[in-house]
């Protein structure tokens, strides 16, 4: 029963293209985070929220939106995919914020995009 | 802002010896400090947290160790075993982050018979 899941776990896209990946948690958390992985980095992180019908930028924000219409589910969307998306991308909760509280993540997404 | 610096990016140990990650980071005001272990094909799992009032913290076969003065991290495995095979990353938050988790690069762990 994990607790953070994430849909697709792969997706190929086209250049140009409309991504929307999905992401649900059955923490009970406030806290939800997108991150993105690329080969030999550490995660950076794009948006997060804190409650739902809020969210906020993270350090890379720019190619992405966020949307939390409930406290369980937080997507992130890619309105006009680029090459430079291609990554892994992991959606985590937490029950709180101040860089103090245990993440959670969920298996992450591959995102390819030609 | 805070950066982080994590070395080695690959290690390779045989079973039984020791191993020994570690992470530099910038913002002397930091205060909260992570590893998380990643597994091949799973995702991140914490494996151990020190907050800054605590230098040293133990668990599952490996110890912690904070040196504040040099700001400096470090994760050391003193018996490595097969199940200890992932990638490893530290993870800091405090003042210069406002107070999100800055992550280091990253250390893949191969434990060798």
């Amino acid at each position: 029963e994990a607790a953070v899941t994430q849909s697709p776990r792969s997706k190929v896209a086209v250049t140009g293209g409309k991504v929307t990946l999905s992401c649900h948690q059955t923490n009970n958390h406030d806290y939800m985070y997108w991150y993105r992985q690329d080969t030999g980095h550490g995660l950076r992180l794009i948006h997060y929220s804190y409650v739902a019908d809020s969210t906020e930028k993270g350090d890379i924000p720019d190619g992405y939106k966020a949307s939390r219409p409930s406290q369980e589910n937080f997507s992130l969307i890619l309105e006009l995919a680029s090459l430079s998306q291609t990554a892994v991308y992991f959606c985590a909760s937490s029950d709180a914020g101040g860089g103090y509280a245990e993440q959670f993540f969920g298996p992450g997404t591959r995102l390819t995009v030609l | 802002g805070e950066q982080v610096e994590q070395r080695p990016p690959h290690l390779s140990v045989r079973e039984g010896d020791s191993a020994v990650i570690t992470c530099t980071y910038t913002d002397p005001n930091s205060y909260y400090f992570f590893w998380y272990k990643q597994e091949p094909g799973a995702s991140l799992q914490l494996l151990m947290k020190v907050f800054s009032s605590t230098e040293i913290n133990e668990g599952q076969g490996f110890t912690v160790l904070l040196n504040k003065k040099d700001k400096r991290l470090s994760l050391n495995l003193t018996a490595a075993h097969p199940g200890d095979s992932a990638a490893y990353f530290c993870a800091v938050s405090g003042v210069d982050s406002n107070y999100q988790l800055i992550w280091g690069s990253g250390t893949k762990l191969i434990i060798k018979p």
